[in-house]
């Protein structure tokens, strides 16, 4: 099976601590990207990152940063000093070889004041 | 800029109508897109088309059609509208196969 696994439904913490999402993949695929996607409240998705597999490399990106483990199939993102306005839904995604997109569930994330 | 639209961005319709919502990108992207949203299950596939005159079913592609007549447009076709199939609707375009997904504002569909 090809898939996404977002096991954290929904996430509540409070303004400035530092919050993981979790993203775990499953493919077959030596060749394949993965993604992550915000929805604020608006609805509207936007882009944040992409990865493919032979970059193992973390990144960040100010308070963002991506965690990509091969070893354990899984590409987290954590948010560092949380703030009101990334209260959202994350989306992790997962393109490979058969050329189809695959979402998680997408985690909710609040971050209250 | 170059964005993605759809129309219409709300829509009410009844049991059994046909509906057609529009998406149309000025990307002059290969590759759209049609997913649906609903609660539970985060965004699930309907309908996809790598070029004009070419289109491949999703994960959820039953009761649903599109067609590819140019490059710009990709229309998704309700052809009975079901209850199943509320929902909110998003259209994504992108340059190639494993290249971002850009997406549009997205359609809310209620059918009665």
């Amino acid at each position: 099976a090809q898939k996404v696994t977002q096991a954290q439904t929904e996430i509540s913490v409070v303004e400035k601590e530092d919050v993981t999402l979790d993203c775990v993949y499953e493919t077959r695929d030596t060749t394949y990207y993965l993604f992550w996607y915000k929805q604020p409240p608006s609805g509207e998705l936007v882009f944040l990152i992409r990865r493919n597999s032979f970059d193992e490399q973390n990144e960040i990106s100010g308070r963002y940063s991506w965690n990509f483990q091969k070893s354990t199939s899984s590409f987290n993102f954590t948010i560092t000093a949380s703030q009101v306005v990334d209260s959202a839904v994350y989306f992790c995604a997962l393109w490979f070889t058969g050329n189809q997109f695959y979402f998680g569930t997408g985690t909710s994330l609040t971050v209250i004041p | 800029d170059a964005e993605i639209t759809q129309s219409p961005r709300h829509k009410i319709t009844e049991t059994g109508r046909q509906v057609t919502l529009a998406c149309h990108q000025t990307w002059n992207h290969n590759n759209m897109f049609w997913y649906r949203q609903d609660l539970g299950h985060g965004l699930r596939l309907i309908h996809y088309s790598y070029g004009v005159q070419d289109t491949n079913k999703g994960e959820v592609s039953d009761g649903y059609s599109v067609s590819r007549s140019n490059t710009e447009d990709l229309p998704l076709t309700l052809e009975s509208a079901a209850s199943s199939q509320t929902s909110v609707y998003f259209c994504a375009s992108s340059e190639s196969m494993a290249d971002t997904q850009y997406f549009g504002p997205g359609t809310r569909l209620t059918v009665l």
